[in-house]
C-alpha cells in the first residue's frame, strides 16, 4: 500500500495561474479532505468528500473547487491562484467516519 | 462553532522527563472525537492517540496519554519518557460525532523540543 500520495511535493505559480493538486488513495477509504496549513494557524479543512460523487465545503472554500469521480482520486483545483493561497496542503483519507484519518506528505504552494 | 486552543507555542523537556501538553476545546455538542497529531520535520502528520468522549476512561497509546475532563472541555497530552523523536508540532483536534458531519476542527499546535 502506498497510502496517501499527493503531487506534487512542491509547486510555484504565479497570480492568476490555475493548477490541479493531485491526491490518491489505495486503501479504498470512502472519505477524503483537503486543509492547507499555514504559520501559526494550524490546519483548515478546505473540502470534504464522503464518497465518490459527494463533496462539501469547509473551513476556508473561497478559491478552491473539487469534485470526486473515483474512490480512489480527490484532486484540488486552484482556478486563479492569488498569493493568500502560498501554503502548504495535505489530504487525508479515512475507511469511514469513525476511523482514523491517514494524512499525505503535503504540497507547498508559493504563489507570487 | 466548535473552536480547539493550544494556548502553549512552544515547549522543552529534558529526555527521559515528562511533558504535558495543553488543549481546550469548545463544543456545545455530547459526543465527539478527540486527537492528537505529531507533525514532525518531514512535515508527515502522525496521529498520536484518539479519545472518544462518551468514554471515561482516558487513551493511552504506550508513553502517551491523555487527561481527558469532558466537564472542563479540556484534553491535554502527557509525554512519559520523553526522546529525541519525540520532537515535533503536535496538533490538537475536533471532530463531531454528529451523523453527516465530518468536519476537523485544529488547534494552532504547541512545538516539542526535547534537550539530550
Amino acid at each position: 500500500n502506498a497510502g496517501v500520495t499527493q503531487t506534487p511535493k512542491f509547486q510555484v505559480l504565479k497570480t492568476g495561474q490555475s493548477m490541479t493538486l493531485q491526491c490518491a488513495q489505495d486503501m479504498n477509504h470512502e472519505y477524503m479532505s483537503w486543509y492547507r496549513q499555514d504559520p501559526g494557524m494550524g490546519l483548515r479543512l478546505i473540502h470534504y468528500s464522503v464518497g465518490a460523487g459527494i463533496t462539501d465545503q469547509g473551513e476556508v472554500p473561497n478559491g478552491y473547487n473539487v469534485s470526486r469521480s473515483t474512490t480512489e482520486d480527490f484532486p484540488l483545483r486552484l482556478l486563479s491562484a492569488a498569493p493568500s493561497q502560498t501554503s502548504v496542503y495535505f489530504c487525508a483519507s479515512s475507511r469511514g467516519a469513525k476511523d482514523t484519518q491517514y494524512f499525505g506528505p503535503g504540497t507547498r504552494l508559493t504563489v507570487l | 462553532a466548535q473552536t480547539v486552543t493550544q494556548s502553549q507555542p512552544e515547549m522543552s523537556v529534558q529526555e527521559a522527563e515528562t511533558v504535558t501538553l495543553s488543549c481546550t476545546y469548545d463544543t456545545s455538542e455530547s459526543d465527539y472525537y478527540l486527537f492528537w497529531y505529531k507533525q514532525p520535520p518531514s512535515r508527515q502528520m502522525i496521529l498520536v492517540i484518539r479519545q472518544e468522549a462518551y468514554k471515561q476512561q482516558n487513551a493511552t497509546e504506550n508513553r502517551f496519554s491523555v487527561n481527558f475532563q469532558k466537564a472542563a472541555k479540556s484534553f491535554s497530552l502527557k509525554i512519559s519518557d520523553s526522546q529525541l523523536g519525540d520532537a515535533a508540532m503536535y496538533f490538537c483536534a475536533y471532530r463531531s460525532h454528529t451523523s453527516g458531519t465530518y468536519k476537523y476542527i485544529f488547534g494552532t499546535g504547541t512545538r516539542l523540543k526535547v534537550l539530550a
